[in-house]
């Protein structure tokens, strides 16, 4: 198995751009995560699919941020405007239910 | 709330020097334990699940333990390819598919 795949594995914008995070689960999973991962607040959970439906965004920073599962092996996050605080690892992980999560490698996003 | 606290932040261990990390939580009913590793520029690699108190799991150096409010990984002999950051994450039983991840101990073992 491939595992949980993520592109792009690094971003640099400049503040205001849109950005697009991108992840393909690993097959045959039905839930998905969105992680950020910074130094000073650790790993937070972002939001969770579950057959492609949103169950929970509440850690969703603002409206700036959106994400999306079409079908069950694409999902995206967004960020419109992106700012320098929104600088962080970005990690996607699939899981079977609610058995054991695996990450993906990650997207570095920095905002100049 | 559910919380999970992991100490020490950072250990810096002799190779051969065994030593155990501590994953202190909070959840509102137990549904499972889970360690990772990750290592620098990578996402988190799964390590073990733990689901109830009095449960161990092992791999090659590595051992987790489970009671009613915390969770050590024990690291027996540990070589320096064992340095990483080693997560704790609980899972609540209600339901819900969300983990709550502590912030991790920064474990370096010297040659």
């Amino acid at each position: 198995d491939a595992g949980v795949i993520q592109s792009p594995r690094h971003e640099v914008t400049e503040m205001g751009q849109e950005v697009t995070l991108r992840c393909k689960p690993i097959s045959g999973h039905n839930s998905l995560f969105w992680y950020r991962q910074t130094m000073m607040r650790g790993l937070e959970l972002l939001i969770y699919f579950n057959n492609n439906v949103p169950i929970d965004d509440s850690g969703m920073p603002e409206d700036r941020f959106s994400a999306k599962m079409p079908n069950a092996s694409f999902s995206t996050l967004k960020i419109q405007p992106s700012e320098p605080r929104d600088s962080a690892v970005y990690f996607c992980a699939s899981s079977r239910n609610t058995d054991t999560q695996y990450f993906g490698p990650g997207t570095r996003l920095t905002v100049l | 709330e559910d919380q999970v606290t992991q100490s020490p932040e950072a250990l810096r261990l002799q190779e051969g020097e065994s030593s155990s990390l501590n994953c202190s939580y909070t959840v509102s009913g137990l549904r499972g334990l889970f360690w990772y590793r990750q290592d620098p520029g990578k996402g988190p690699e799964f390590l073990f699940t733990l689901y109830s108190a009095g449960e161990e799991k092992e791999k090659e150096r590595l051992k987790a333990t489970l009671t009613k409010k915390e969770s050590f990984l024990h690291i027996t002999a540990p070589k320096p390819e064992d340095s990483a950051t080693y997560l704790c994450a609980v899972q609540a039983s209600s339901g819900t598919y969300k983990y709550i991840f502590g912030t991790g101990t920064r474990l370096k073992v010297l040659a």
